[in-house]
């Protein structure tokens, strides 16, 4: 069974411009979590996405945005880069709405560097 | 959300020793907890849950201790390897809701 996948890899942008990173879930997981996980920090909450909606967001400004689509996947935007947005960006994907019944499962993140 | 600065606290165990993790959590209302491991460059790896009904999950080579009344978790490694060298952090789940608070983190180093 293939995990989550994220892509790109690594992505390189100048502050002001907008990043779009990508995430596919295990195959039959519904919900998407994205998590923001700068250099040394512990993870921090950015969007649920469930069942195609957004079901909550993290203290984050809304020039952080997404989506998810009808097969699940999703998208987290990023308008405005700043240099402080520089991070490992996490998506994970669980089997259930309700989180306490199964593990979130990770994938291996975007790196995006603003300069 | 929590957040720690760039220092880890780092554990560091000879090859073939068992190690132990600790992780403390903060809300009364956690009943589902994680354990990750995340190596350099890659996502966090599940590696053991644990409801809130239990005190005590046995894995692979890997025990899970809780205990609620001092709202503390634990993490035990049987013949540490070389392998299980990277960053370990807790998760706790808050009463079935979207929201997960993870932990600081440890690294473990194993000495050859």
């Amino acid at each position: 069974e293939a995990g989550v996948t994220q892509s790109p890899t690594h992505l390189i942008k100048t502050r002001g411009q907008q990043a779009t990173l990508r995430c596919s879930p295990i195959s039959g997981h519904t919900s998407v979590y994205w998590y923001q996980q700068a250099l040394g920090l512990g993870l921090q909450f950015l969007l649920w996405y469930d069942e195609g909606e957004e079901r909550n967001r993290g203290n984050f400004p809304p020039r952080f945005s997404g989506r998810q689509f009808p097969n699940y996947s999703s998208e987290l935007n990023v308008n405005a880069l700043e240099l402080e947005d520089s991070a490992l960006y996490l998506c994970a994907s669980s089997s259930t709405r309700r989180p306490n019944n199964s593990p979130l499962h990770f994938g291996n993140g975007t790196r995006l560097t603003v300069t | 959300g929590e957040s720690v600065g760039l220092h880890l606290p780092t554990l560091s165990v000879q090859e073939g020793d068992n190690s132990i993790i600790n992780c403390a959590y903060s809300n009364s209302a956690s009943d589902y907890f994680i354990w990750y491991k995340q190596e350099s460059g890659k996502g966090p790896q599940f590696i053991i849950d644990i409801r809130s009904n239990m005190d005590k999950r046995q894995g692979q080579r890997v025990t899970v201790l809780l205990n609620k009344t001092v709202k503390h978790l634990s993490l035990q490694i049987a013949a540490t390897q070389p392998g299980d060298s990277a960053v370990y952090f807790c998760a706790e789940n808050i009463g079935g809701t979207y929201k997960y608070i993870f932990g600081t983190g440890t690294r473990l180093k194993v000495l050859a």
